[in-house]
């Protein structure tokens, strides 16, 4: 099966900063990555996702690469600011609901 | 609309006892897929339902299973109960396979 691996797993930054989650994953058949934000507590929230046929994709401060041919996929976020804490999880899919996720990345951005 | 809901939101069970848990999409999506999250294995995928079919299937024993409805309300069970089932069960709901999926608030099995 699908196999996720995310890192950092913990990672802090200065409030201004960027922040950089990158993720490996084994199955060539995944087309879909998405990312979830999970604050304490909570539900994760769908954030940002890309499909294999695109190699970025952006929304405001966000954004996400895909290297196909490398199987991996980072998450960057530009600008930290405070409520961007939380812990990120990146997934895979091959398009058929069934996300494998990575370990997490638990952000700290420091006031 | 309103989101993905899961009743109930916590519970607490003891083992060798069985557990049903609820999940009703955000209207209109089909499909429902079902995830255990625990500290030690993060969030692992258990089914997917879509029109009341079973798709896929996570790695998780018989012990575990579900079902889904025609107005696409999802269902899932647990059985035997072990203290290892002790986790958050999140359900994710999604308009149609390939597409992206919404978490309801999950609900938070303590198993005694």
């Amino acid at each position: 099966g699908e196999n996720v691996e995310q890192h950092p797993s913990t990672l802090s930054v200065q409030e201004g900063d960027s922040a950089v989650i990158k993720c490996t994953y084994s199955d060539s058949a995944s087309n879909y990555f998405p990312w979830y934000k999970q604050e304490l507590g909570k539900r994760p929230q769908l954030i940002i996702d890309i499909r294999s046929n695109v190699g970025e994709k952006k929304d405001q401060r966000i954004a996400v690469t895909l290297n196909k041919t490398a199987k991996h996929f980072s998450l960057h976020i530009t600008e930290t600011q405070p409520e961007d804490s939380a812990v990120y999880f990146c997934a895979a899919s091959t398009g058929a609901n069934n996300l494998f996720f990575g370990t997490g990345t638990r952000l700290t951005v420091i006031p | 609309k309103a989101g993905v809901t899961q009743t109930p939101r916590y519970l607490i069970k003891t083992r060798g006892q069985q557990v049903t848990l609820s999940c009703s999409p955000i209207s209109g999506h089909r499909s429902v897929s079902w995830y255990q999250q625990t500290p030690g294995q993060g969030l692992q995928f258990l089914f997917e339902y879509f029109s009341e079919t079973q798709r896929n299937k996570g790695n998780f024993p018989g012990r575990f299973s579900g079902r889904q409805f025609s107005n696409s309300r999802s269902e899932m069970n647990v059985s035997t109960l072990e203290l290892g089932d002790s986790a958050l069960y999140l359900c994710a709901s999604s308009s149609s396979p390939d597409y992206e999926q919404y978490f309801g608030p999950g609900t938070r099995l303590t198993v005694t």
